[in-house]
């Protein structure tokens, strides 16, 4: 069955980095976009960006332009977000999510990775 | 990109049928057949309910159901039961990007 499997929660400091990776499994993992969705806690859910597994493409919300780099290794069906300078604002938890199309609607989610941002 | 808006809050009793609306514009909901539903329960991730406007994903309910006019899409649950209660939100593909509504929380009374 289709699983995406993400790392565990993280603790950083205002100004650091994060990286949460998403591992995919059963299904074949260049077929399939990843996008990284945030929520932070109470409220909605944030689009940030989506990667092509199969050229290592990127597009990324306006918003996170310059603070986000999205990669992947296809060697072991592994997505990574990366976000840099870090602030309180910036936590909640990230999900990321599969796309058959770039268009495509999200239909696998991983169970989310909740990133505390704190001094 | 602006978030596409979403009523709070709606609310029914057992069996009867609720709306949810999301107002976007032209160059996301009303640009393109790409709108999607996604239903989450409190603590879990989100899950598809509806996809392209009005198609559903196998194993999702009958109940559940989409539409678009315009520049507003619409999600209805009809034969509304205990297990809808939970928060809904619209997304739109708005050429390369994505945008999701404000959320909409269900409560079954």
């Amino acid at each position: 069955q289709v699983q995406l499997v993400q790392s565990g929660a993280e603790v950083k400091k205002p100004g650091a980095s994060v990286k949460v990776s998403c591992k995919s499994s059963g299904y074949t993992f260049i077929s399939y976009y990843i996008h990284w969705v945030r929520q932070a806690p109470g409220q909605g859910l944030e689009w940030m960006g989506l990667i092509n597994p199969s050229g290592g493409s990127t597009i990324y919300a306006q918003k996170f332009q310059g603070r986000v780099t999205m990669t992947r290794d296809t060697s072991t069906s592994a997505v990574y977000m990366d976000l840099s300078s870090l602030r309180s604002e910036d936590t909640a938890m990230y999900y990321c999510a599969r796309a058959r199309a770039w268009f495509g609607e999200l239909d696998s989610w991983g169970q989310g990775t909740l990133v505390t941002v704190s001094s | 990109q602006s978030a596409l808006t979403q009523p709070r809050s709606v609310s029914g009793s057992p069996g009867q049928s609720v709306t949810i609306s999301c107002t976007g514009t032209s160059s996301d909901v009303g640009g393109y057949n790409y709108v999607s539903w996604y239903q989450q329960h409190p603590g879990k991730a989100p899950k598809l309910m509806i996809y392209e406007v009005s198609k559903r994903p196998s194993g999702v309910p009958d109940r559940f159901s989409g539409s678009k006019s315009v520049n507003t899409a619409s999600l209805t649950i009809s034969g509304l039961q205990a297990e809808d209660e939970a928060d809904y939100y619209c997304c739109s593909y708005a050429g390369s990007v994505y945008v999701f509504g404000t959320g909409t929380k269900v409560t079954v009374l």
